[in-house]
């Protein structure tokens, strides 16, 4: 099994520009996550998914967007990149949360540069 | 809203001796789990050890252990006998059925030979 894989894991951007990084697991998890690291900060919730067409606001949402559009897959969206963006990005995975049942599974991570 | 906090941005430890890092949180749920993850410089997260809040036994992982004191909410990771590999960041974390993983800004643990 991959379990989760992220996609690029280097990019750098100029202001302004925009892209989008690919979240895919082959897990079956129904809850995908995408987290931002900073030193010192430790990571940061973006944007979560709970289900398939479904997403939610974590802690630094702003500037990004997100969609779920298949159960495997979780896109993060940058529509116009600042330097403040520049940061590593991890996204996860993991089971509805039930007692017995609480792992996440996280990608490699993507380190973003914005220029 | 449910915080973690690891006081400690800093820790050395001589090989082969123990140490503990620090970790403590805030919630008002009484069912939950907490983590320890490690990332070296691979960036990697690497699950350590982990404690579900409703069992009172400490959980162990090897070389691995936690002190959790749930009235004062509190979750210490202890290494035994430190390895050079040890040598890394290290994340604790809060989580439960309805909240995301909840991370501390992090211990960088360094190992001296």
């Amino acid at each position: 099994n991959a379990g989760v894989t992220q996609t690029p894991k280097f990019r750098v951007l100029k202001t302004g520009q925009s892209m989008t990084l690919l979240c895919a697991q082959d897990m079956n998890h129904e809850y995908m996550y995408w987290y931002r690291q900073d030193p010192g900060m430790g990571l940061r919730l973006i944007h979560y998914s709970v289900g398939e067409g479904t997403t939610a606001k974590g802690e630094v949402p702003d500037g990004y967007n997100v969609s779920r559009l298949k159960k495997q897959n979780f896109l993060l969206g940058l529509e116009s990149a600042a330097p403040s963006q520049t940061s590593v990005y991890f996204c996860a995975s993991s089971y509805r949360i039930t007692r017995g049942r609480y792992g996440y599974t996280f990608g490699s991570g993507t380190r973003l540069t914005v220029v | 809203a449910q915080t973690v906090t690891q006081s400690q941005p800093e820790m050395s430890v001589q090989e082969a001796e123990t140490v503990t890092l620090s970790c403590t949180y805030d919630t008002s749920e009484s069912d939950y789990y907490l983590f320890w993850y490690k990332q070296p410089p691979s960036r990697q997260m690497i699950l350590v050890i982990r404690q579900e809040a409703y069992k009172q036994q400490n959980a162990t992982e090897n070389r691995f252990s936690v002190n959790f004191q749930k009235a004062a909410k509190s979750f210490s990771l202890k290494i035994s006998d430190s390895q050079l590999g040890d040598a890394a960041m290290y994340f604790c974390a809060y989580g439960s059925w309805n909240t995301p993983l909840v991370f501390g800004k992090g211990t960088r643990l360094s190992v001296i030979a």
